[in-house]
């Protein structure tokens, strides 16, 4: 099984912030891997997917990058609506599909 | 509109059953896969199951394994998950997901806003 790790697990940041996620693969997916935002009490959201591709209607401020093992999700500058928990997802092996531990994003 | 509503879920007893369903609309839905995903309270996602549109190519997770059947009907739009031997372990919110061609891979492009399972004694 590819096991996929997030770092950090819990960050703090203001408005304005750029921060960084980190998620890395225990084997390389080549570039299957999709980012997804999920907010208290509601569905993920599908915010990136073939590592670096953002998805319809999702704002310019985020971007990703990476391949193989090790892969990155920015928010160039943070607004309100940002906080919430990422979760990074492989699908080399798709059906079969693991997600990151996830990184809750909180205000400072 | 793409929808994807899940029911079903609810309050059940250790070794209990239950059978969850996702109601789907907004797409020709025998085309595409779809998968259920799952969320412990304050935990992370769990992938667990994945048919295909013509339910020929099946899936689970090993913690899933011989007790959950994924099923579903293409002339209801309708999804299914049925759950035997449930443990505390499978308290969880269930999600259905799309799943799409995204890039070289795949990615669930439309989620359902969860049912909840609650197993406890």
């Amino acid at each position: 099984d590819i096991q996929m790790t997030q770092s950090p697990s819990s960050l703090s940041a203001s408005v304005g912030d750029r921060v960084t996620i980190t998620c890395r693969a225990s084997q390389t997916i080549l570039n299957y891997l999709n980012w997804y935002q999920q907010k208290p009490g509601r569905a993920p959201r599908l915010l990136i997917y073939a590592a670096s591709t953002l998805h319809s209607g999702v704002p310019s401020r985020f971007s990703a990058t990476g391949s193989g093992t090790d892969f990155t999700l920015t928010i160039s500058s943070l607004q309100p609506e940002d906080f919430a928990i990422y979760y990074c997802q492989q699908t080399y092996t798709t059906p079969l599909a693991s997600f990151g531990q996830g990184t809750k994003l909180e205000i400072k | 509109e793409v929808q994807l509503v899940e029911s079903g879920g609810g309050l059940v007893k250790p070794g209990g059953s239950l059978r969850l369903s996702c109601a789907a609309s907004g797409f020709t839905f025998r085309s595409y896969g779809l998968n259920w995903v799952r969320q412990a309270p304050g935990k992370g996602l769990e992938w667990i199951s994945y048919i295909s549109g013509g339910s020929d190519h099946i899936f689970y997770a090993d913690s899933v394994k011989g007790r959950f059947t994924i099923s579903r009907d293409n002339a209801r739009n309708s999804l299914y998950l049925q759950m035997t031997s449930l443990t505390v372990d499978d308290t969880s919110v269930y999600f259905c997901a799309r799943a799409n061609l995204c890039g070289v891979g795949s990615c669930y492009d439309h989620w359902g806003q969860g049912t909840l399972v609650s197993v406890s004694s």
